[in-house]
Formats: structure tokens, sequence, C-alpha cells
């Protein structure tokens, strides 16, 4: 059974970092690509990230280029999200997601971002 | 380029109703159309990928399909059950940037 299990949400000041992980199981890891998707609750899905295989490729939102740094690990199974210069409207619940056959969700992790 | 889905539609159990998705430039069919369905309080799942597959699990009453002549894609769910309110979102590609249209709400009344 494929999992995805999303941590390190935290309440964040404006202008701090933070690095959400993924943990993932139940699949060959190193051989899909994975995404970052966020949504603030009520609203709609908001794609921020993706991730290839190797992690060689990657690419970003223009709201979070530069700010943001998708990574993974393949030996630990691991997808990260490294966030800096968070800003209030980063403010959302994170889900990862692996793709292929049909993209499968995690269930997200909480970033707050407030002063 | 945005993608386009009306924000909300309601039926009455058993009928069937379809959800679009238009693209606002560029063709359609040049990226593959996924659609997902967030039900209160959950994270979202995949209903259909790749315009019309449906994954392992997920009932034949959903299914997918894409129209050139209107630039959109279409979710179908025929014989409606309470359980299918939710959200759904369409989601594409353009280039290496994910796009997710706005959300539909639906209603099972």
């Amino acid at each position: 059974e494929v999992q995805l299990v999303e941590s390190g949400g935290d309440l964040v000041q404006p202008g701090g970092s933070l690095r959400l992980s993924c943990a993932a199981s139940g699949f060959t890891f190193g051989s899909y690509w994975m995404h970052w998707v966020r949504q603030v609750p009520g609203k709609g899905l908001v794609w921020v990230s993706r991730i290839h295989p190797d992690g060689r490729r990657t690419s970003y939102s223009d709201s979070v280029k530069g700010r943001f740094t998708i990574s993974r690990d393949n030996t630990e199974n691991t997808l990260f999200l490294q966030m800096t210069s968070l800003r209030v409207d980063d403010t959302a619940i994170y889900y990862c997601a692996r793709d292929g056959g049909g993209w499968a969700w995690g269930q997200g992790t909480l970033v707050s971002v407030s002063s | 380029f945005m993608l386009t889905q009306p924000h909300s539609v309601s039926e009455s159990p058993g009928k069937t109703i379809t959800i679009s998705c238009t693209r606002n430039s560029g063709r359609i069919a040049s990226n593959f159309v996924q659609w997902y369905q967030q039900r209160p309080g959950s994270a979202p799942t995949t209903v259909i990928y790749e315009d019309k597959r449906r994954p392992s699990g997920v009932p034949d009453r959903f299914s997918g399909s894409i129209d050139s002549s209107s630039n959109s894609a279409s979710l179908t769910i025929s014989g409606l059950k309470t359980e299918d309110e939710a959200d759904y979102f369409c989601q594409s590609y353009d280039g290496d940037i994910g796009v997710f249209g706005g959300g539909t709400k639906l209603t099972v009344l």
C-alpha cells in the first residue's frame, strides 16, 4: 500500500524558515516524480513544486521560486521542501504527492506563518 | 494557462452530472488532465488520470474525456451517490509547471 506521511509543519514568523519532510513507503520511491501541493483551508489546490526521480530536475511555481527548494533522498525514501523567507500568504496545508498511475497523496502538514 | 471549472453543481442521487474544465490557452490535448476528489476534512484522491484512466478502486461511474472543439476536459459521474458529494479539481501541466483548476463543489441532494 502506498503511504506518504508529511511532517515538519509548524507556526513560524514571517521571514522564517521551515523544512517539510514526506516519508514514502509501499512503492519504489526512486522511480517516481514527486510533487508538493498546498491548500489554504477552504480554498483550492495550488501546485508548488516537483522533482525528477533522480533529483536532478526540479520546477517551481512563480510564487515560491527562489525561496523554496525541493529535494529528495532516495536512500531514505524521503521527499523534502526547504522553505525560506516565509510570508503570511505561504500559510497552508502542504501535501506531498507521488506522480504516475494517478497521483497518490499524503494527508498533509499545516504551515502557519504569522507574527 | 488557466483551467476554469464551474464553482458548484448540484444534482439528485441516481442522476448524472458532468463537470467541465476549460483551458484558456493552448490545446487541452497537449498535456494529460487529471481529476481529484476531495471530501471535507480529507486529502485529495485521484479519480481520473491521463484524461480518462481510472485508478484501481475507483468505480466505473466515474469517467473522463477530452473535447478539442471546446478545449475542455470533462468529469462525468453517473448514478450519483451521496458519498460523491465533494470538491473536484482538474489538473494539467504547462511545460514543467503544474496547473490546477479552481475546483467544483458537487452537492448531491
